[in-house]
């Protein structure tokens, strides 16, 4: 079946501007995770979301980066007024209900380049 | 809290030649333990797992990662390195089981193989 899906593949913005990132999970898995990957920090966890819980954002590192989850599917990451420190590989993953669920399955992530 | 350390940035090998990439984590109960490969340019494919039982895991691709509870330690090897091998290898540490699962991710070893 298909995997995770991530669009853009590349975004490239100027200082200051607005981004949203999306992504499409595996069919089926109820869990959605968003991290970063950049040069300084490495991969970091910025938001999960699970069913219809309340997401976990305690990764977000400010009130610039928010995210949502629409009909417990498709996930939009949005960066308000980027930053040059912006800039990083934004991946997400998902996981299944029961078992196997501790299993995340990554997609191909959007590299952002903030000008 | 949780932390992954891969003490090795870069490591090269020759084509053929055997391989040893360490982790070492810091959690306060059982982990799920995690190692990723990321080829350039590519999403993270999950290479193995260890959640319990057996400390010595089989993954694909010829790897496997032994558990060491004593040491902290999940290093994954492999007896003989192909060149389609040199990637990006990360070692990862998960959550409480049963809850938010997000993982804490090593800052990466890089693999280069010699022909």
């Amino acid at each position: 079946g298909a995997g995770v899906s991530q669009s853009p593949s590349n975004k490239v913005t100027e200082k200051g501007k607005d981004v949203e990132l999306r992504c499409d999970p595996i069919s089926g898995h109820t869990a959605l995770y968003w991290y970063r990957q950049s040069l300084g920090q490495g991969l970091e966890f910025l938001i999960y979301f699970q069913g219809n819980s309340a997401p976990d954002k305690s990764g977000l590192p400010s009130d610039r980066f928010s995210a949502e989850r629409t009909g417990g599917s498709v996930s939009t990451l949005t960066i308000q007024r980027t930053q040059q420190e912006d800039s990083a590989v934004y991946l997400c993953a998902s996981s299944p209900r029961g078992p196997g669920r501790e299993t995340q399955y990554f997609g191909p992530g959007t590299r952002l380049l903030v000008l | 809290a949780q932390s992954v350390t891969q003490p090795d940035i870069h490591i090269t090998v020759s084509e053929g030649a055997s391989l040893e990439l360490r982790c070492n984590y810091s959690y306060g109960a059982t982990p799920y333990l995690f190692w990723y490969v990321q080829s350039p340019g590519q999403g993270l494919q999950l290479l193995l797992k260890y959640f319990s039982g057996d400390t010595l895991v089989q993954g694909i691709k010829g790897f496997e990662a032994e558990f060491k509870r004593s040491q902290s330690s999940f290093n994954l090897r492999k007896p003989s390195v192909h060149w389609s091998d040199a990637a990006e290898y990360f070692c990862a540490v998960g959550g409480p089981q049963g809850a938010g699962n997000k993982l804490t991710f090593g800052g990466g070893t890089r693999v280069l193989v010699k022909p």
